[in-house]
């Protein structure tokens, strides 16, 4: 398993600010991922966090609204930009740690609001 | 696309009392169905992975098994701490990350004492 942990667990931004999330796990895993769990809705994947080159992004999602980093393999910052009341959300970072099984952990999250 | 439901939205059990939630799926390409349990407030706790119709999997008292185009998740005899909103997810051989989970909503689980 992985003990993953996030920075902030949550906070309350204004219109427009831009905030960064901090992900660091406990061992080196090979992929480490960002998710969106917003009210009422299913977690849903915004990118990959690629180790030493640029996130790989899912539809919808953009490098400019969320910039991504990953400098090691234990490490990894999302950055929520230019944020509007609708960015309000969880973010959530998450892990495979490798294996035959390829399972899948889920940091605590970090809860934003915007006003 | 891969889609996933999960019914019913929320249930409500007594103590003791066995019941199951239902995840249907349509992927192209199975490679995994997880089950995750959420507490309020806090990450996806992963329970189990099911990767070919048949295949059942256990912890205490959830039950985990898989056909073709759903999986159920048995709860038996269920205690007050059983209650949180339980995940599902899937994960294909489609496009996009070769990692990429598709959640469903949740099934939303209250046991009362």
């Amino acid at each position: 398993s992985a003990v993953i942990s996030q920075k902030p667990s949550r906070d309350i931004c204004q219109r427009g600010t831009s905030l960064t999330i901090q992900c660091q796990v406990d061992s080196q895993v090979t992929m480490m991922f960002w998710y969106r769990q917003q009210p009422g809705q299913s977690l849903t994947l915004i990118a990959t966090a690629n180790q030493g080159s640029e996130a790989t992004y899912e539809s919808g999602f953009v490098i400019d609204k969320f910039p991504i980093s990953r400098p090691n393999l234990t490490f990894s910052t999302l950055t929520v930009s230019n944020m509007s009341p609708e960015d309000s959300s969880i973010y959530l970072c998450s892990v495979v740690t490798g294996g035959p099984e390829d399972t899948q952990y889920f940091g605590p999250g970090t809860r934003l609001t915007v006003l | 696309e891969d889609q996933v439901t999960q019914s019913p939205e929320a249930l409500r059990l007594q103590e003791g009392e066995s019941s199951s939630l239902n995840c249907s799926y349509t992927v192209s390409g199975l490679r995994g169905l997880f089950w995750y349990r959420q507490d309020p407030g806090k990450g996806p706790e992963f329970l189990f992975t099911l990767y070919s119709a048949g295949e059942e999997k256990e912890k205490e008292r959830l039950k985990a098994t898989l056909t073709k185009k759903e999986s159920f998740l048995h709860i038996t005899a269920p205690k007050p701490e059983d209650s949180a909103t339980y995940l599902c997810a899937v994960r294909s051989g489609s496009g996009g990350s070769n990692y990429k989970l598709t959640f469903g909503k949740g099934t939303l689980l209250t046991v009362n004492p």
